[in-house]
């Protein structure tokens, strides 16, 4: 059984540019959550998606949107991409939203240069 | 506002030796605590949550209401404990999850 998958797996940006992420979970699982995981420090919620709907989202500026495809797979896109955005995005998925076990990506390392 | 803080970056002690792992969180309302655990080229994967009240690879965790902690705790260390640790909490539908900043442990032998 496969994971969670997350492509690419390492990406470079210049200021400005925009990138798309993408994730696919583990087979039956319905809801995607997205992190940012600076250097350092421990992940960051982004959003949450359940059944193709926002159901949260941190704080995080406009540049960053989400959404959830009917085959529950994701994509993160971040606009006009500032240095600070650097970081590992991960991806997870769950059977459902609420008190379940998070199962984790390997990540997509992005640098902004 | 939600937060978890973890007071230590890194933790070492010697195989066999008793290890806590602190962890103090702040959440207006009942939040869900977990830990996930991170080995050395491994994926982040959940290793125990307090509404289980599961012993997992002879770590528990007590949740104190009163003092906001969910500490990790093991009797004795292991080798293969060696990892990162994160505490984490989201509110009671799942919502906006909070992961502390971690605690790396290191278990000498």
């Amino acid at each position: 059984d496969a994971g969670v998958t997350q492509s690419p797996t390492h990406l470079i940006k210049t200021r400005g540019q925009h990138v798309t992420l993408r994730c696919s979970p583990i087979s039956g699982h319905k809801s995607v959550s997205w992190y940012q995981q600076v250097l350092g420090q421990g992940p960051q919620f982004i959003f949450q998606y359940y059944e193709k709907e926002e159901r949260g989202r941190g704080n995080f500026p406009d540049r960053f949107s989400a959404r959830q495809f009917p085959n529950y797979s994701s994509e993160l896109n971040v606009n006009a991409l500032l240095l600070g955005d650097s970081a590992l995005y991960l991806c997870a998925s769950s059977l459902v939203p609420f008190n379940e076990k998070l199962f984790f990506g390997s990540g997509t390392q992005l640098s902004v240069l | 506002a939600q937060r978890v803080t973890q007071p230590e970056k890194l933790l070492s002690v010697f195989k066999g030796a008793p290890v806590e792992l602190k962890c103090n969180y702040s959440y207006s309302g009942s939040p869900e605590l977990f830990w996930y655990v991170q080995y050395s080229r491994q994926r982040l994967q959940l290793l125990l949550r307090h509404i289980s009240r599961e012993s997992i690879k002879g770590f528990t965790a007590d949740l104190n209401k009163g003092e906001t902690s969910f500490h990790l705790k093991k009797p004795f260390a292991q080798e293969e404990d060696s990892a990162m640790y994160y505490c984490a909490l989201s509110g009671l539908y799942g919502q906006n999850f909070v992961f502390g900043p971690g605690t790396r442990l290191s278990v000498l032998p």
